[in-house]
């Protein structure tokens, strides 16, 4: 069965911190995708990339920046952490023409 | 004004009704995307569609594209149907599969 892992399924930070959210597909797809997940808000798209070492930034990057050094493993990075971003984070990956396959999410709470 | 309209927000529902989830948007897509969220779970892709209709067990998705409107029905609902499901359309070309999301319907099936 193919698999999109998040790292921690609970995190918490606090602010300032350097926080990495780490992805792993294994399915070789080409496009992966960070998501964050707020009430009322929906979910939002943050970076993708569309290939290794190919990243484009989503409705939301501030705050944010993304790393695939290798086509399996997309990072989150949230450079200094602040409180406002404490959500649930969610990565999906796709091959073209075909569904998405999402991991189980990373809440974070950032104190 | 969200691009994705879902409808309704909240439902309730007994056991064994049938069940419609209605999604409508406002510009041109290449696929329509159903979505399957359960409580502190991870997102599942129940459908990707871009025409037509599509039946998975108890699930049934339609598409009218020149309406651009989507149905979700649910035939004999059970109570581990309850979740959120979520609309999303993907506008193809260079998007690279980039997704805009529906608010979600809240489902809620009593035994």
């Amino acid at each position: 069965d193919v698999k999109v892992t998040q790292s921690s399924r609970y995190l918490v930070k606090r602010t300032g911190e350097k926080v990495f959210l780490e992805c792993v597909q294994d399915m070789d797809h080409e496009n992966m995708f960070w998501y964050r997940q707020d009430p009322g808000l929906g979910l939002r798209l943050i970076y993708f990339s569309y290939d290794v070492k190919m990243k484009e930034k989503g409705d939301i990057p501030e705050g944010y920046s993304v790393s695939r050094e290798k086509k399996e493993r997309f990072s989150l990075i949230l450079e200094s952490a602040s409180t406002n971003q404490t959500s649930m984070y969610l990565c999906a990956s796709r091959a073209p023409n075909y569904g998405y396959t999402f991991g189980s999410g990373t809440r974070l709470t950032v104190v | 004004k969200n691009e994705v309209e879902q409808s309704p927000q909240n439902l309730t529902a007994q056991e064994g009704e049938f069940i419609t989830i209605n999604c409508s948007y406002s510009v041109g897509i290449s696929a329509l995307h159903w979505l399957q969220q359960h409580p502190g779970g991870g997102i599942v892709s129940l459908f990707m569609l871009s025409s037509g209709k599509k039946k998975h067990g108890r699930l049934i998705a339609t598409i009218n594209i020149q309406e651009k409107h989507s149905s979700l029905h649910i035939t004999a609902s059970h109570p581990r149907d309850s979740a959120v499901y979520i609309c999303a359309y993907g506008a193809g070309g260079t998007s690279y599969g980039k997704l805009t999301f529906g608010q979600g319907t809240i489902l809620t099936v009593h035994p």
